[in-house]
């Protein structure tokens, strides 16, 4: 079993919904979350990070982590075009990140 | 501008043949690290760095060899012992060091590498 799991998609949505997307993990040590997207042959951007449990927001981004559940949460609201890309969860607890596979959104107009 | 260079963007090499991937950084972070991205199989680490002169091996460091005598650059040299060598090359920093957590890595646009 993998550290990190994430459904590879695709994931296609129409413009203007809500995307959720997720992670569960195994390792309960696990204390830094974060999500990251990727475009097509591009490095990936860190987009949310959030320390421990708890929600953290930003614009049309919440990133959710339930540490119960050993599960996190990406929501995008009101989906555009432009947010098509692979979004990667990743965690860490030491000097070391651990990645999900990716999960690639297509958001069509 | 602050940020991660990485060069070539596209890198063709024989099979046999040694290549050395740059990363240089102009953020003054102190830990960097080298991925591997291949198809359904996420980022895996190859090797790491967190101060000038020391570094570590990561999940796949077998037929990878690094150097890290500035702190702004991190060369990979793939070698011709890697035996499954074409992949797209990721470099990242962080300004976290020993024994604090590196979340916030910071990426370059990547090197896509095809060895025939």
């Amino acid at each position: 079993q993998k550290e990190v799991e994430q459904d590879p998609g695709p994931l296609s949505v129409p413009e203007g919904a809500i995307v959720s997307l997720n992670c569960t993990y195994s390792n309960s040590a696990f204390q830094y979350f974060m999500w990251y997207r990727q475009y097509s042959r591009k490095g990936p951007e860190l987009l949310m990070y959030t320390y421990s449990s708890g929600n953290k927001e930003d614009g049309r981004f919440t990133a959710q982590v339930d540490k119960s559940s050993k599960y996190i949460s990406l929501f995008i609201r009101d989906s555009q075009p432009s947010d098509s890309a692979t979004y990667l969860c990743a965690m860490t607890n030491t000097d070391k990140l651990i990645f999900g596979t990716g999960t690639r959104l297509q958001v069509f107009p | 501008d602050g940020g991660i260079t990485q060069s070539p963007k596209y890198l063709f090499r024989k099979e046999g043949q040694n290549v050395t991937l740059s990363c240089e950084q102009n953020l003054n972070h102190d830990a960097m690290y080298w991925y591997r991205q291949d198809p359904g199989q996420g980022l895996r680490l190859i090797y790491y760095s967190q101060i000038v002169n020391d570094f570590q091996k990561g999940d796949i460091a077998e037929g990878y060899s690094v150097s890290r005598e500035k702190k702004e650059s991190f060369p990979l040299t793939v070698t011709s012992a890697q035996k499954n060598p074409t992949a797209f090359y990721l470099c990242a920093s962080t300004p976290r060091s020993w024994a604090q957590s590196s979340y916030e890595q910071y990426f370059g646009p990547g090197t896509r590498l095809t060895v025939t």
